[in-house]
């Protein structure tokens, strides 16, 4: 059965602290995303990553780094969390013709206070 | 114009009546077609994918494609209360390429 684990299911940060969600996947999947997910605002693309050490910037990449350097892990960094952060994070991977099959992780509520 | 549009609901039907759900999309470009389900507090699940136009059947889940009227459809058999969720559809010009989201569709099955 396909898995993609995310490293907390709650979160509780401080502004200004530096945030690290993990994401594991165990597919063998060249693909891997971030998204944040917020009420009336659906899904949006921060950052995905086609293979190792290789990253591309999605539509909201501002205050978030990722880092690939293994294939079978991403983390999403936000080098200093602010309020705006507060979200739901969600990893995704895919085969890499594949993209539009993905496979979700069960996301990380993330709380900036 | 939104590239990809969808009622956020929340619909709510009785237990086992026939559910539609729809999205409508500008971009004529789109030719791969999916619709995932998130239950509450977890990550959204693919259900269905659809190339091009057309209808595809699993179980009680038909995903119905209307290329020329830019507009696609889930349609939920015998609808039950463990397919009360959030519907998103999402779709994609090129299997290689970036996927464009719904914002989803509350979904309440009524017991």
């Amino acid at each position: 059965d396909v898995k993609v684990t995310q490293s907390s299911r709650y979160l509780v940060k401080r502004t200004g602290e530096k945030v690290f969600l993990e994401c594991v996947q165990d597919m063998d999947h060249e693909n891997m995303f971030w998204y944040r997910q917020d009420p009336g605002l659906g899904l949006r693309l921060i950052y995905f990553s086609y293979d190792v050490k290789m990253k591309e910037k999605g539509d909201i990449p501002e205050g978030y780094s990722v880092s690939r350097e293994k294939k079978e892990r991403f983390s999403l960094i936000l080098e200093s969390a602010s309020t705006n952060q507060t979200s739901m994070y969600l990893c995704a991977s895919s085969l890499l013709q594949g993209r539009e099959t993905q496979y979700f992780g069960p996301g990380t509520r993330l709380l900036v206070l | 114009q939104k590239e990809v549009e969808q009622d956020p609901g929340p619909l709510s039907v009785p237990e086992g009546a026939i559910v539609s759900l729809n999205c409508t999309y500008s971009n004529s470009a789109f030719q791969y077609f999916m619709w995932y389900r998130q239950y509450s507090r977890k990550g959204p699940e693919l259900l269905m994918y659809t190339y091009s136009s057309g209808n595809k059947e699993d179980g009680r889940f038909t995903a119905q494609v209307d290329k020329s009227s830019k507009y696609i459809s889930l349609f939920i058999r015998d609808s039950q209360p463990s397919d009360s969720a959030t519907y998103l559809c999402a779709m994609s010009p090129r299997r290689d390429d970036k996927i464009i989201f719904g914002k989803g569709t509350r979904l309440h099955i009524l017991p």
